[in-house]
């Protein structure tokens, strides 16, 4: 059974500044992917990034990257230059891909941006 | 193109009732799954649906049961509510199992049970 831990129940931080959010996760799988998904007081799960496992370089997308350490079994979110809009819940999730749809989530952070 | 639609959007109910909640997916879509979120245990999986046939399951009791029909949309069944029951339950699509990393979810039904 996969596992998904977020050991940061809440954070915050000034808006234009750098956070990081961390993941740590427990698989036997070689080949899976790993994801952060953003959720708002709207409650709509929006994907922030997604990772393959076979893939070394990490995933960029604008303001959000992350450090994948698959040996660590680690995958931590950075957020450049945050955003007022950033405030939301972020959750980590795992998937076993091919045919298998169900997603792993971790407990979650709660993050705050500080105007 | 509309994103996954999930109705109704609030919803209350009292023990011992049951309630059937509905899911829309994205055009073309054709997996459906269900996620249960309360305060407590979090995001839960509970079923995925792909060609009107459930392909997995989560650890949930019998009282909760889904089902997909031929153009995709989804339904969700829980009998003999229990306050436990009260939570979020989402709804997400994605396009086929070649694609399935590409999970979109719905805003989510909010259940509560009285």
């Amino acid at each position: 059974a996969q596992t998904v831990t977020q050991s940061q129940p809440e954070m915050s931080v000034q808006e234009a500044e750098t956070v990081t959010l961390s993941c740590t996760y427990d698989t036997s799988e070689n080949n899976y992917y790993l994801f952060w998904y953003k959720q708002p007081p709207s409650r709509q799960m929006i994907l922030v990034i997604r990772q393959e496992a076979y893939k070394q370089q990490n995933a960029t997308e604008n303001r959000f990257s992350v450090n994948f350490q698959k040996a660590a079994k680690s995958f931590s979110l950075k957020i450049s230059d945050s955003q007022l809009g950033d405030t939301a819940m972020y959750f980590c999730a795992f998937m076993i891909n091919f045919g298998n749809e169900k997603l792993t989530f971790g407990t979650g952070t709660r993050l705050t941006i500080i105007p | 193109k509309a994103g996954v639609t999930q109705t109704p959007r609030y919803l209350i109910k009292t023990r011992g009732q049951q309630v059937t909640l509905s899911c829309s997916p994205i055009s073309g879509h054709r997996s459906v799954s269900w996620y249960q979120q309360t305060p407590g245990q979090g995001l839960q999986f509970l079923f995925e649906y792909f060609s009107e046939t459930q392909r997995n399951k989560g650890n949930f009791p019998g009282r909760f049961s889904g089902r997909q029909f031929s153009n995709s949309r989804s339904e969700m069944n829980v009998s003999t509510l229990e306050l436990g029951d009260s939570a979020l339950y989402l709804c997400a699509s994605s396009p086929d199992p070649e694609n399935n990393e590409k999970l979109f979810f719905g805003s989510g039904t909010q259940l509560s049970v009285l």
